[in-house]
Order: C-alpha cells, then sequence, then structure tokens
C-alpha cells in the first residue's frame, strides 16, 4: 500500500487567515480524498481530487472555502480559507491505489489537527 | 443515503478482557464492510474487512461478520491488549458503479488498562 506524508501535523491559527495542508504520497494514486473529522463526529468527505481535473465536492463545501490543487499523482493539498473556530477540525487525506479498485488500496494520512482561535 | 452507526464510546477494558464494538449500517445495494483503526498520532490502518453476506473478516485477533440479514457487522476480539488501546471505525463501500467514496461510523475510543 501507498504511504501518505501529511503535514503539518496541527496548527493553531487566527481566525481569518487561510491554512494549506499538504499530503505527499510514495507512489502514484489515481485518486486522492480529503476528510474533516470534527470533535465527536465520524469523518465526512470534502471532496474528491483527481489529477488534471478539478475537485469534486460534496454537499456543503465549496471550492472557495476549501480550494484544492492536485498537480501530479503524488501530491495534493488542502487549503481551509477565512477560518473560523467551526473549522476547527481534523482533517485527513486519504489516496486509492492507481490501477487499484481493491477496498485495500486506501491508505489514510496522520491527519492536520487545526485549533482556530 | 448510506450511514454507519457505531457503539459510543469511551470503551475501558481491562488487560485480557471480551471487546466487543457494535456497528450497524443501512445503505442501497450490498455494501462491502470494513473496520479501520486509528493508533495515537497515527493514520487510519485497515483492520479488517467483508465484502459479502455471511463473509467473516479476521486480523490480529479481531473478527467481524458481515450479518445481512440485522444489517451488523460487530468488532470482537477474545483477549484484548495494552496496545490494542486505539480509535475504531466501522466504514461502508457501496460497491455501485463508479463509487469509491467509503462512508464512516464516528468512531469508538477503546483504552485498555493493565
Amino acid at each position: 500500500s501507498a504511504v501518505i506524508s501529511q503535514k503539518p501535523s496541527r496548527d493553531i491559527c487566527q481566525r481569518g487567515t487561510s491554512l494549506t495542508i499538504q499530503c505527499q504520497v510514495d507512489s502514484q494514486v489515481t485518486m486522492m480524498f480529503w476528510y474533516r473529522q470534527q470533535p465527536g463526529q465520524s469523518l465526512t468527505l470534502i471532496a474528491t481530487a483527481n489529477q488534471g481535473s478539478e475537485a469534486t465536492y460534496e454537499s456543503g463545501f465549496v471550492i472557495d472555502k476549501f480550494p484544492i490543487s492536485r498537480p501530479n499523482l503524488t501530491f495534493s493539498t488542502l487549503t481551509v480559507s477565512n477560518m473560523s473556530p467551526e473549522d476547527s477540525s481534523i482533517y485527513l487525506c486519504s489516496t486509492l491505489l492507481a490501477g487499484s479498485l481493491s477496498h485495500n488500496g486506501y491508505t489514510f494520512g496522520s491527519g492536520t489537527r487545526l485549533t482556530v482561535v | 443515503g448510506d450511514s454507519v452507526t457505531q457503539m459510543e464510546g469511551p470503551v475501558t477494558l481491562s488487560e485480557e478482557a471480551f471487546l466487543t464494538i457494535n456497528c450497524t449500517y443501512t445503505a442501497t445495494g450490498y455494501p462491502s464492510l470494513f473496520w479501520y483503526v486509528q493508533y495515537p498520532g497515527e493514520g487510519l490502518q485497515l483492520l479488517l474487512k467483508a465484502t459479502k453476506a455471511d463473509d467473516k473478516g479476521s486480523n490480529k485477533g479481531f473478527e467481524a461478520t458481515y450479518r445481512k440479514e440485522t444489517t451488523s457487522f460487530h468488532l470482537e476480539k477474545g483477549s484484548v491488549q495494552v496496545s490494542d488501546s486505539a480509535v475504531y471505525f466501522c466504514a461502508l463501500l457501496y460497491s455501485g458503479a463508479g463509487s469509491y467514496q467509503l462512508t464512516f461510523g464516528k468512531g469508538t475510543k477503546l483504552s485498555v488498562i493493565p
């Protein structure tokens, strides 16, 4: 399976600012997913990012608030824009290996714990 | 839509105790079911999976059986260890065409004390 390096692991940010989270994968992956895990809640999918195309956002998430880049098959960023305390969550990236439709192909980053003050 | 409900935590057990974490689901069609584990400071790791009714997934002493009649996928372990302390997530993947989105439960935190 792929290995993901996600950073930063945690950050404390001022409201109104933006934070960019990076995920670097050690192999080429077809799909990358960005999730949010609010305190006491399950993981909620924010968007799916495929290389070479616009990210697909889930209901309740918009590109202006969570712009995503996917410049190549091993890297993606998620930006949390104009932050408010309600954005305090853990953000995780996940990948599905290129050419793999196997359910074993999902790999997760270690997460970014964001606190907005 | 698809959803997963798992028992509320936290769960605290003594070492060598029996563990059950309940998970039920609602889904259209015939989903695949998973248990993921998140150790402190690490990402989610696939613990076990089952892709059809009556399948039993097992790994590291953990087991879960896909029960279509009760729409359940309860996680069990006969004798937990301190190293099993982690957050456990039940998840499903609807095996529809072009669907790759995992739906997760809220997670259950397990603490095992010596």
